[in-house]
């Protein structure tokens, strides 16, 4: 099976823009987790869609956003971006109550 | 609130030299302990999952093992190529949510 892909896998903004990254997940996971991962904080919950449904929303301000589509596939959106924004930001996917599996992540610079 | 530690955040090794990597966790009904790798620039590949105080888990020169506050990764006779970043992380019971707890990571290197 392939495994979870992610789109861009790097981007450089400016502050106050937007942007979007993509996740597909493995064949057959109905659950998408994305995390950011600075050296400060380490892995830190943003968000778990399944079903099309955010199930879980960790503390992360509005700025931050997602959704799913039918096929599973994710989207996660931050807009007016921050300095402190620039991070790695991994999607995981997993079957119901199983391990999660991470995609390479996306490397996204605000300058 | 969910906690997970890892500790040391740093270890230095030379090959064949045994050692462990601790985890600690303060999480009310776990519902599944996760250890991952994590190479630089890369994201974190799935090594072992525990369910139950007492359980083990082997793979090649690694081995996980789960009480119920702590989980420790024995690292045998380890290999430069086993320098990396080793993530511990907690999942909770309820909530219908597959969300994961992290710990801040145990840089590993080993030396030749």
């Amino acid at each position: 099976k392939a495994g979870v892909t992610q789109t861009p896998r790097y981007l450089i903004k400016t502050r106050g823009q937007q942007v979007t990254l993509s996740c597909s997940p493995i064949s057959g996971h109905r659950s998408v987790s994305w995390y950011q991962q600075t050296p400060g904080q380490g892995l830190q919950f943003l968000f778990e869609y399944f079903s099309e449904t955010q199930r879980n929303k960790g503390n992360f301000p509005g700025r931050f956003s997602g959704r799913q589509f039918s096929n599973s596939r994710s989207e996660m959106n931050v807009s007016t971006l921050e300095l402190g924004d620039s991070a790695l930001y991994l999607c995981a996917s997993s079957p119901v109550g199983e391990t999660q599996y991470f995609g390479p992540g996306t490397r996204l610079l605000v300058l | 609130e969910d906690q997970v530690t890892q500790s040391p955040e740093a270890l230095r090794l030379q090959e064949g030299e045994s050692s462990s990597l601790n985890c600690s966790y303060t999480v009310s009904g776990l519902r599944g302990l996760f250890w991952y790798r994590q190479d630089p620039g890369k994201g974190p590949e799935f090594l072992f999952t525990l369910y139950s105080a007492g359980e083990e888990k082997e793979k090649e020169r690694l081995k996980a093992t789960l009480t119920k506050k702590e989980s420790f990764l024995h690292i045998t006779a380890p290999k430069p190529e086993d320098s990396a970043t080793y993530l511990c992380a907690a999942r909770r019971v309820g909530g219908g949510s597959e969300k994961l707890v992290f710990g801040k990571g145990t840089k590993l290197t080993v030396n030749p």
